[in-house]
Formats: C-alpha cells, structure tokens, sequence
C-alpha cells in the first residue's frame, strides 16, 4: 500500500497551460506539504497546510494555488504555466505541524514545460 | 532563519569502504536535524533524525550521525558502503519550537564504485 501518492507522475505541457497535480496520504496524517525541487536538486517548501487550511505559503507564485477538498488530499493547480515551473513537485505528510513529526514523502511529480 | 549546508556535491566512494557526507547548519538554538535519502526516481525517505540526548543516533540501513554543537555539524556515516547506496543524500534542520517546517541543504550524490 502506497503511503503517499502523486498523480501523475510526469507531466508535459506548454507554456501557458493549465495544469493539476494530485496527492493523497492514507496515514491518517493531519498535516500536508507541497515541495518543489529544482534543476540542481534543490528541495524548497511551498505549502503546508494542517487539518485542510493553509498554514505556509512560502512565497509562491499566485499562479500556484493549493487545495485540500479533505485531511487525506491536498492538490496542486498551476495557471499560465511557465518554463521556470519545470520541476519535480513532491508531496508530503506528517502526523501533525512542526518539525518533530516525520515527513513522508511521495514519489515526485516530474512537471516539464515547453 | 536557519540554513544547511552540505558541502561536497559528490562523493565517489569504494563499495565496503567507510563513508562520511558532511553537513553543517546554522540555527539559533537547539535544532532538529534529520537525514533524508533520495534514490533515483524516488521520493525522500528518512535515515535518520537528532532531536536532543544521545548525540550519535543511529538509522535505517546501518547509517549513524553524530551532533557536534562545537561545530554545528550532523555529519553521516556508514562503516561499509554497498552499491545500493548510490543514492542523493539531504541534510535538513527543523526548529525546535513552533510551527517550522525544514530546510534542507542541497544535496551530496554519493555514488559507488566496484
């Protein structure tokens, strides 16, 4: 059983688009992550959100707009996609908010724009 | 505000040969220190994580790490490396107090020769 999962897995669109990226969790965990992770391998939190409400929003891009429709799902829909948006986008849970709670860690959206 | 740094980007290593990948934070207290790995095509998994108390902790798959305040580093060791080793390596910092999520450095990519 997939602890967390991402849908897709790889994403190819073109500049301008619109698109979404699912996650779901089936740990029972309250808190949920969206992370993006560059190029160069570096990893950046964009989201956090805690029993469905927004608790982090690391100065994302309005384009970026996060959904959780319940505690197991949180989705992410980019608008007017751009080429900087190329990236690998992981989803995570966590049991509660903070860092003493371990994140688990889904197995990446590869997004790529052109 | 904290920050990671991980300063080899590779590291080529003997397979049964000793391994240590460094990292050293910057945090005003205390921190939560944590280890990730990250296998190609995977999503994070942790190795391990220093919360306070014993400062060598040990991790999954034969991995330790040890605290040194003195030099604010959490560096990764393994005694015998195995090829399935090869793998992206992140050090990450959480704070101690609060609703903090982590920062993590960029990276080391051990990789495992015959």
């Amino acid at each position: 059983d997939t602890a967390v999962s991402q849908t897709p897995k790889y994403l190819v669109t073109q500049m301008g688009n619109d698109k979404s990226i699912k996650c779901e969790q089936n740990l029972g965990h309250d808190t949920m992550y969206w992370y993006k992770q560059d190029s160069k391998k570096f990893l950046k939190i964009m989201f956090s959100y805690n029993n469905k409400e927004l608790i982090i929003n690391e100065t994302v891009p309005n384009r970026f707009s996060p959904k959780s429709p319940d505690k197991a799902h949180l989705n992410l829909h980019i608008n007017s996609l751009e080429l900087g948006d190329s990236a690998v986008y992981f989803c995570a849970s966590s049991r509660g908010q903070g860092a003493s709670y371990e994140q688990y860690f889904g197995p990446g959206t590869r997004l790529t724009v052109t | 505000a904290q920050s990671v740094t991980q300063p080899d980007i590779h590291i080529t290593v003997s397979e049964g040969a000793s391994l240590e990948l460094r990292c050293n934070y910057s945090y005003g207290a205390t921190p939560y220190l944590f280890w990730y790995v990250q296998s190609p095509g995977q999503g994070l998994q942790l190795l391990l994580k220093y919360f306070s108390g014993d400062t060598l902790v040990q991790g999954i798959k034969g991995f330790e790490a040890e605290f040194k305040r003195s030099q604010s580093s959490f560096n990764l060791r393994k005694p015998s490396v195995h090829w399935s080793d090869a793998a992206e390596y992140f050090c990450a910092v959480g704070a101690s107090s609060g609703y903090s999520t982590l920062t993590f450095g960029k990276g080391t990519m051990l990789l495992v020769s015959p």
